[in-house]
């Protein structure tokens, strides 16, 4: 099956700093979705982006599906983007979805 | 993209019981997952839920530990059945949507005591 990593496993900035958050995975697919998971579990949508480049607000998004990477970019962090962002793929339409194992991102104030 | 309503949040069990979860979907959908989430780890798929027909349970899931009715297109349950404390996790049900990609409840979070 398909393989999804992602880098860095952990993530520690300061308030008002950038990053980039990177999704790989081992095949080509016809779904890929960024989501931050906040301190009660609940899982937000954040992108759907089998290709192309996304922005809403103070987060961006990349997938270069012939290169089978993802970026998502978090520009001025905020104490409120702490929380785990994983990223999943899916093969089909409607099928499953496979998660990565998740960057755990920090941000101090 | 669709809204989905998960009960309970949050639920303290004592082990040898079971818990059954709700998930309420505001249309109509095809197919409907159900993910658990254990204590620092990733999502990873128990079961996909057809209506009108068995689930289809993922390695290492089965169908006595967690069995799952799917009586319309709006509506699935999931039980976790003779819970022991390595039943403790996150539990989430998520639809596919056309635009926006999977929708997931608010999950529930269950520890077995």
């Amino acid at each position: 099956g398909i393989q999804v990593e992602q880098s860095p496993p952990d993530l520690i900035l300061q308030e008002g700093a950038n990053s980039t958050l990177r999704c790989n995975f081992s095949d080509s697919v016809n779904n890929l979705q960024w989501f931050h998971q906040n301190p009660w579990g609940q899982l937000i949508n954040l992108f759907y982006i089998p290709s192309g480049t996304k922005q809403n607000g103070r987060l961006s998004a990349t997938t270069v599906a012939t290169e089978r990477y993802s970026l998502l970019y978090i520009s001025s962090s905020q104490t409120t983007d702490s929380g785990v962002y994983f990223c999943a793929v899916g093969e089909g339409q409607g099928g499953k979805l496979i998660f990565g194992q998740g960057t755990e991102l920090s941000v101090k104030p | 993209s669709a809204v989905i309503s998960q009960k309970p949040s949050r639920d303290i069990c004592q082990r040898g019981t079971s818990l059954t979860i709700q998930c309420q979907v505001d249309s109509q959908v095809t197919m409907m997952f159900w993910y658990r989430q254990q204590p620092g780890q990733s999502l990873t798929l128990i079961a996909t839920a057809n209506q009108g027909s068995e689930a289809t349970y993922e390695s290492g899931f089965v169908i006595d530990k967690f069995p799952i009715s799917r009586p319309n297109l709006t509506f699935s349950t999931l039980t976790v059945s003779n819970m022991s404390p390595e039943d403790s996790s996150i539990y989430l049900c998520s639809v596919a949507g056309r635009r926006y990609g999977y929708t997931f409840g608010s999950g529930t979070r269950l520890t077995v005591v």
